[in-house]
């Protein structure tokens, strides 16, 4: 099956720890995102990815850091400086096509709480 | 500053009705304006409309664009109660960078 896969779907964190949350995907897709997502506020882009090992700031990076070592995982961490980092992550996933158009297809989302 | 609202913010309609949601935006460097349905948790992809004018059509669903007045709406005819959902508007602007609207969220009773 192809997809986007995150895990853990829920999870817990105390204040002042830092956590990973991880994104997979085996659509062979280029370019990979993390949005956030709170209530009246739509997806807000965090960072995102056109290409292995390369990786940028989106609207709301402070407090967040990922990584993209391969093409299928960009895992998203969320440190001790997110101020409010209680919310719904969504990551994603895009391949341009020949006409350099762009649909992105989101994995299931990961509901972080902090305690 | 670049931005997307959409309205209404909410909406109940009865199944059978006809609803129009609407996505304005102002961004730089437009490139795409795309459409989304969340009914739990993520986002399935509805429409992608680059150019003016060209209705885009699937099912029961369709939807345009208009560069000049920069708008978008996306019509629901004939709706049913499995069309209750939170639709999105998403633009993207320069490469890669997306920017989301608040969101539309539809009811459809029986």
């Amino acid at each position: 099956d192809g997809g986007i896969t995150q895990s853990p779907k829920y999870l817990f964190r105390k204040e002042g720890q830092n956590v990973t949350l991880s994104c997979e995907q085996n659509l062979n897709h280029d370019a990979m995102y993390w949005y956030r997502q709170d209530p009246g506020q739509g997806l807000r882009l965090i960072y995102y990815s056109q290409i292995v090992n390369d990786f940028q700031k989106g609207d709301i990076a402070e407090g967040y850091s990922v990584s993209r070592e391969k093409k299928e995982s960009f895992p998203l961490t969320v440190t001790s400086a997110q101020k409010n980092p209680t919310a719904f992550y969504l990551c994603a996933s895009s391949s341009r096509d020949r006409l350099s158009t762009d649909t992105q297809y989101f994995g299931p989302g990961t509901r972080l709480t902090v305690l | 500053e670049d931005k997307v609202v959409q309205s209404p913010l909410s909406l109940v309609v009865h199944e059978g009705d006809t609803v129009t949601l609407n996505c304005s935006y102002e961004v730089t460097n437009f490139r795409s304006l795309l459409w989304y349905k969340q009914e739990k948790k993520a986002p399935t992809f509805l429409f992608m409309l680059t150019s003016s004018g060209i209705e885009k059509k699937s099912g029961r669903l369709s939807s345009i664009l208009d560069k000049k007045e920069l708008f978008s709406i996306l019509n629901i005819t004939a709706t049913q109660t499995g069309d209750s959902a939170v639709y999105l508007c998403a633009v993207e602007r320069g490469t890669y960078k997306y920017i989301f609207g608040t969101g539309t969220r539809l009811k459809v009773l029986a």
